[in-house]
């Protein structure tokens, strides 16, 4: 157990659907990340938040829709996506400032259909 | 060219072999260098990190880190079967947040 929870951790959607994603940290930690992973791919940053406010968006399309309510809890908010957003979406937190100490969770995989 | 090379393997090993993963960069700005495991359907796990050159122990796992040949390498002695895994590098110019990773080799430990 890392620490670091996802909800769901299988979601198929329909291109015209509306979903969210939940992360959620019981590490203390103050800066959390949104990454993609796709096959034969390296981990794609999306995402980063420190002290709940957003620090990094990685070029990432609007139909991706990040929220940070807290230091513990992190979102992702999903709408009409497309086939090529399926992928294995992990979240990550670590002290700000010490981002090469990230801890993740086990990602939600999202099929789009 | 690619900011972080990392062969994809499979790279297959018998039981108790020495096995040593390597990663090679092209930002000479990189000072943090990090070796995270993956397993099938989990989330990456932080095995290590080493800041600048040098070597670095944790039990069975060895990084090492050639700044000068742009060269990191993770050693595993005594391999064991619950060491298959993707193994990760990741690296960092700063503290901060921002990791460049490789894609990852797929380690298959047979008994």
């Amino acid at each position: 157990e890392t620490g670091v929870t996802q909800t769901p951790r299988h979601l198929v959607m329909g291109m015209t659907n509306k979903k969210s994603l939940k992360c959620e940290q019981h590490l203390g930690h103050n800066a959390m990340y949104w990454y993609k992973q796709s096959a034969k791919k390296p981990l794609e940053l999306m995402f980063v938040y420190n002290f709940k406010e957003q620090t990094e968006n990685n070029s990432v399309p609007s139909r991706f829709s990040p929220e940070c309510p807290n230091s513990s809890h992190l979102f992702l908010h999903l709408h009409t996506l497309q086939p090529e957003d399926s992928a294995l979406y992990l979240c990550a937190s670590s002290q700000a400032g010490s981002g090469y100490e990230q801890y993740f969770g086990p990602g939600t995989r999202l099929t789009v259909t | 060219q690619k900011e972080v090379e990392q062969d994809p393997g499979p790279l297959s090993v018998p039981e108790g072999a020495i096995v040593s993963l390597n990663c090679t960069y092209s930002n000479s700005a990189f000072q943090y260098f990090m070796w995270y495991r993956q397993y099938s359907r989990k989330g990456p796990e932080l095995l290590m990190y080493t800041y600048s050159s040098g070597n670095k122990e944790d039990g069975r796992f060895t990084a090492q880190v050639d700044k000068s040949s742009k060269y990191i390498s993770l050693f595993i002695r005594d391999s064991q079967p619950s060491d298959s895994a993707t193994y990760l590098c990741a690296m960092s110019a700063d503290a901060g947040n921002m990791l460049t990773f490789g894609g990852g080799t797929r380690l298959m430990v047979k008994p």
